[in-house]
């Protein structure tokens, strides 16, 4: 059974800060993993789709990594902006399939002006 | 990519009440999922609605609880039946891109029962 684990669980950083995002993953054969991010009480955007053939992906101040020997991705974001505050979570697809996933446990981002 | 809609986006209910959650996906899809988002918790997978056949429940969801409709390939509901407090949470609906598997999600209904 996949198991999706994410540190840190919430995250504090003034504005102008890069970070970095942890997702780990028990079961590396696994199609893609895509980052998404959610505002308070709504639903999911999708930020980046990694495939299993790619090692990363970027998208504007994004970038996602992803190792799938070790069972890991991380989520660059740069130059951090207060409007970045939210959650973020990676999703890793159940085994045999590429739709039904897994969610990480999220991390909580919150960015200080 | 699929734009989803959901309705409602919030609802506050009765204990004891059943209530209906529509999705429309602006396309023809194969597959539409139903999640539930618990307060302070991550997603979890309530069942998977395929048109012209019964829903796929994971384990510890069951149909009386939970139906599902898939009536066409644009449209499913979830009715959370006899709701207690433990229902109050956000219920997503999803769907999926054939080959690349990006996953696209309705903007959630926020049920409150009291």
């Amino acid at each position: 059974k996949q198991e999706v684990t994410q540190i840190p669980a919430a995250l504090s950083v003034p504005e102008g800060e890069n970070l970095v995002l942890n997702c780990s993953f028990t079961d590396s054969a696994i199609y893609n993993l895509q980052w998404f991010r959610q505002d308070p009480g709504k639903g999911l955007t999708s930020l980046l789709l990694i495939q299993s053939s790619q090692r990363e992906q970027t998208s504007g101040r994004l970038n996602a990594s992803l190792d799938k020997s070790s069972g890991r991705s991380t989520l660059y974001i740069a130059a951090s902006q207060p409007g970045d505050s939210a959650t973020y979570l990676c999703a890793v697809p159940h085994s045999g399939g590429y739709q039904k996933v897994t969610f990480g446990t999220g991390t909580k981002l919150q960015v200080i002006p | 990519s699929a734009v989803i809609s959901q309705k409602p986006s919030r609802d506050i209910c009765q204990r004891g009440t059943s209530l209906t959650i529509q999705c429309q996906v602006d396309s023809q899809v194969t597959m539409m999922f139903w999640y539930r988002q618990q307060p302070g918790q991550s997603l979890t997978l309530i069942a998977t609605a395929n048109q012209g056949s019964e829903a796929t429940y994971e384990s510890g969801f069951v149909i009386d609880k939970f139906p599902i409709s898939r009536p066409n390939l644009t449209f499913s509901t979830l009715t959370v039946s006899n709701m207690s407090p433990e229902d109050s949470s956000i219920y997503l609906c999803s769907t999926g891109q054939g080959g690349t598997g990006e996953l696209f999600f309705g903007e959630g209904s926020r049920l409150t029962v009291l």
